[in-house]
């Protein structure tokens, strides 16, 4: 079970902004971010906790202390409202978290 | 660059069967898993099962397994997500995506733009 905090957060552009993942057993560093945006399908972000996707900005990072996950955007940007839910690929079936929801404030 | 492209939004009845499709494009097909994933209406991620194209084995989540079947064709470079009985609770946008590549995987990097279906009377 992954599960994701905070629900929602509003945050003004420019903040600093940190997602947590926790999970309930050890996944080991098999976790992976996506970003969705209404309408549309999730996009990778960052796998094996910490290394971005190919064209994903450096201003996502990804840590791991024990079974909690982190992702981080530096400084958030307007075009990074949208969903943002991890998912696992330690154990079947592949699982998510509910998903934290990022507005912009 | 690769792409997968799904068939359209459907409208279906209970009890009527269905079948999604997934074409991969720009890529070696055969080289990569492909899952399903449902996103019921406001709701989050939820992983159906996978195929491997090769050799259509497939794995699925014991939420899934039994109510629907995955299957691949190489020729067209397509996979199938089917109902055989649907229910108005299956009624979500569906996503198919690449999911990793033999032992190696790096997250489900290609996705499918997704096809909504309604199952209503």
């Amino acid at each position: 079970l992954l599960t994701q905090s905070p629900a929602t957060l509003s945050v003004p552009p420019g903040e600093r902004v940190t997602l947590s993942c926790r999970a309930s057993q050890n996944i080991y560093s098999k976790l992976v971010w996506y970003q969705q945006k209404p309408g549309r399908a999730p996009r990778l972000l960052i796998y094996d906790v910490s290394t971005r996707a190919t064209g994903i900005p450096a201003r996502f990072s990804g840590s791991r202390s024990g079974t909690d996950f982190t992702l981080t955007i530096s400084s958030l940007q307007s075009e990074d409202f949208g969903i943002y839910f991890c998912q696992q690929y330690n154990n079947w079936p592949r699982t998510f978290g509910q998903g934290t929801k990022v507005d912009i404030k | 660059e690769a792409q997968l492209v799904q068939s359209g939004a459907e409208v279906k009845e209970p009890g009527e069967s269905l079948r999604l499709s997934c074409k991969g494009l720009e890529y070696s097909f055969i080289s990569y898993y492909i899952s399903w994933v449902r996103q019921m209406p406001g709701k989050g991620l939820e992983w159906m099962g996978r195929i491997d194209p090769r050799d259509s084995q497939t794995k699925y989540s014991p939420s899934f397994q039994g109510h629907v079947s995955i299957s691949a064709d190489k020729s067209s470079s397509t996979v199938y997500l089917e109902w055989s009985s649907l229910k108005a609770s299956d009624s979500a946008i569906y996503y198919c995506a690449r999911d990793g590549s033999g032992t190696l995987y790096y997250g489900m990097d290609v996705w499918g733009q997704g096809t909504t279906v309604t199952v209503s009377s």
